[in-house]
């Protein structure tokens, strides 16, 4: 399968920890999203790379949260000082660059900050 | 403000009952419109994107229309395992990096 990959796609941590996931994208895809989504909601924009470049950043994306995209491949998401509201699905997206991508998700990782 | 409704919130079907699904949105510079598909505990799986009104798109029981102002996801004769939340998304020529959802329409269908 070459689809996206997230890991871990379960987390239980304490408020205050720090958690961090990853993605994997479709191996030839340049372009990288990172969405939230609350139980009853869609997906909510988060941040995306071009490359290795963070292009763009939600403000929903405070000062505890930062993502990675090295050398253009996979990318890390990390949340610092998790807080309760953080519980939520985090997806990750990948797309090539053609002028109308299309963005193909992956499984998800779901948060739960006890 | 660019916005996407879905309606209804939640549709239950007889097995083999057609219905369509709604998506409407407000958004300056229409660039392409997807509708993707959400089992429980799983991210959105990709059905079809539309980019111009009249556009149509079909798969299997799925047909995906767009008008310059909704968009409906037509089912016909639908089977148990098409239940799912349908998830609908546009993206705009101002911010094409991003997409914005709706909510989404929680599809049951009783065999």
């Amino acid at each position: 399968d070459t689809g996206v990959s997230q890991d871990p796609r379960h987390k239980i941590t304490k408020r205050g920890q720090n958690v961090t996931f990853r993605c994997d994208p479709i191996s030839e895809h340049n372009r990288l999203y990172w969405y939230r989504q609350t139980l009853g909601q869609g997906p909510e924009f988060l941040t995306y790379f071009q490359n290795e470049a963070q292009l763009e950043k939600s403000r929903l994306l405070s000062d505890r949260f930062s993502a990675e995209r090295p050398k253009g491949s996979f990318s890390t998401l990390e949340i610092q000082r998790t807080e309760q509201g953080d519980s939520a699905m985090y997806l990750c997206a990948s797309s090539l660059e053609t002028g109308k991508e299309t963005q193909y998700f992956g499984p998800g990782t779901r948060l739960l900050v006890l | 403000e660019d916005q996407v409704t879905q309606s209804p919130e939640a549709l239950r079907l007889q097995e083999g009952e057609s219905s369509s699904l709604n998506c409407s949105y407000t958004v300056s510079g229409l660039r392409g419109l997807f509708w993707y598909r959400q089992d429980p505990g799983k991210g959105p799986e990709f059905l079809f994107t539309l980019y111009s009104a009249g556009e149509e798109k079909e798969k299997e029981r799925l047909k995906a229309t767009l008008t310059k102002k909704e968009s409906f996801l037509h089912i016909t004769a639908p089977k148990p395992e098409d239940s799912a939340t349908y998830l609908c998304a546009v993206q705009m020529y101002s911010s094409a990096s991003k997409i914005i959802f709706g909510s989404g329409t929680r599809l049951s269908i009783r065999p």
